[in-house]
């Protein structure tokens, strides 16, 4: 079964340095999600592409989180400066088409000390 | 705004019990409708997804869901629980317009006592 990959799979990091997080979607899915899930929380969505646009990132803090997709296949999302209440998980996901469900990615679980 | 509610944040069953996990939703629009299980350590997974037809839904691990349009619910069943499906279950939903992104509500967790 096709899979969503991620890496690193767990970061931790000193506050105030930068970080980044590596996704490859399945293979021909055009949309890919970065969502951030707090313990205890459900994933809020951070940015979505269709290709290589960003269609949403409303919720991206955009002072500190940047996420590119530019060949509209891998998907870098970098934090920087990192602060304590960004430690929690990074979900990435793709779909096909956006509106079949998505696959999600291990995660990479991100600690900021 | 759009909201996904599942107000039963911890459950806990024993072996063989029937479960229901509520999930409501708010728009009055056209809905897609899933449920997520992340067992202990692992990854978000898709247990069962509706989009149109046949209300009840059933999915995978013997789980099934029924969409109730009146009362904007998509509630999760499955007739006995097992200790392996100890885990947090999402209800999510994607409002209809745009680029569709999923919203999630802000799960349930659920222990199965042996």
């Amino acid at each position: 079964e096709a899979e969503v990959a991620q890496s690193p799979r767990y970061k931790i990091t000193e506050k105030s340095q930068a970080v980044a997080f590596w996704c490859d979607p399945i293979s021909g899915h055009a949309t890919l999600y970065w969502y951030r899930q707090i313990l205890g929380q459900g994933p809020e969505l951070l940015v979505q592409f269709q290709d290589e646009s960003v269609v949403d990132d409303s919720q991206l803090p955009k002072d500190r989180f940047s996420a590119e997709r530019l060949k509209g296949v891998d998907s870098t999302l970098k934090i920087q400066p990192a602060e304590l209440g960004d430690s929690a998980m990074y979900l990435c996901a793709s779909s096909p088409d956006g509106s079949y469900g998505y696959t999600f990615g291990s995660g990479t679980r991100l600690t900021v000390v | 705004a759009q909201s996904v509610s599942q107000h039963n944040h911890h459950v806990i069953l024993s072996e063989a019990a029937s479960l229901e996990l509520g999930c409501n939703y708010s728009y009055g629009g056209t809905v897609n409708l899933f449920w997520y299980v992340q067992y202990p350590g692992q990854h978000l997974q898709l247990l069962l997804k509706y989009f149109s037809g046949d209300p009840l839904v059933k999915g995978i691990k013997g789980f099934e869901a029924e969409f109730i349009k009146s009362k904007f619910s998509f509630n999760l069943r499955k007739p006995s629980v097992q200790w392996s499906d100890t885990a947090e279950y999402f209800c999510a939903v994607t409002f209809s317009g745009g680029y569709q992104k999923v919203t999630f509500g802000t799960g349930t967790k659920l222990q199965v006592i042996p």
